[in-house]
């Protein structure tokens, strides 16, 4: 079984939607969670960061953490064509993160 | 904002070429990571580099490369000869400290894209 999971996609969507990402992970042992932002050929860009079980959210974006079930999400509300990236999950406990293989999104206008 | 500046942006050479990528992380950060992207693949970590050491390395990062912080700015990644599987994007990364529950929350440059031919 593969640490993390990620549904690659590509997930459409038209503007002003409700977007679900999620990642599934196999190590108890990761502490913080992550979801970075990626345009093409350029670095990720951090979103979001928790370190616990729950929600955070910040703007339009909400994380979501369940330890129980290893399994993170992060929603986007009021979906916008600046939007369309790659998100990606990523997930540590010591000094180096691993990550999802991405989802692509594409906000349609 | 401050950023974490590589260069160069993209570098072609040939097999079995020597290669330096160089990063320029933010001023007050401790503790610095290279990782790679295979075009089309995941982000996968390479290295961590802390006080002048190695912290940690992935299986990846084999005897072909190497790290060093030459200088108080910079933080370079050596290949010493290229293979083709070594094409890929390069991203160094940089935070100021572990944080709480060492917490890696990494600032990522816009990355070095490696060709080799």
């Amino acid at each position: 079984q593969k640490e993390v999971e990620q549904d690659p996609g590509p997930l459409s969507v038209p503007e002003g939607a409700i977007v679900s990402l999620n990642c599934t992970y196999s190590n108890s042992a990761f502490q913080y969670f992550m979801w970075y932002r990626q345009y093409s050929r350029k670095g990720p860009e951090l979103l979001m960061y928790t370190y616990s079980s729950g929600n955070k959210e910040d703007g339009r974006f909400t994380a979501q953490v369940d330890k129980s079930s290893k399994y993170i999400s992060l929603f986007i509300r009021d979906s916008q064509p600046s939007d369309s990236a790659t998100y990606l999950c990523a997930m540590g406990s010591s000094y180096k993160l691993i990550f999802g293989s991405g989802t692509r999104l594409l906000v349609r206008p | 904002e401050p950023e974490v500046t590589q260069t160069p942006s993209h570098q072609v050479t040939q097999m079995g070429q020597e290669v330096i990528l160089r990063c320029v992380p933010i001023s007050n950060h401790l503790y610095f990571y290279w990782y790679r992207q295979i075009l089309g693949q995941k982000v996968e970590f390479l290295v961590s580099f802390y006080n002048n050491e190695i912290s940690e390395k992935s299986e990846i990062f084999d005897d072909q490369f190497s790290v060093e912080r030459p200088d108080g700015s910079n933080f370079t990644l050596k290949i010493r000869s290229t293979k083709l599987e070594d094409s890929a994007m390069y991203f160094c990364a940089s935070i100021p400290n572990r944080g709480l529950g060492g917490a890696n929350v990494l600032t990522f440059g816009a990355g070095s894209r490696l060709t080799v031919l």
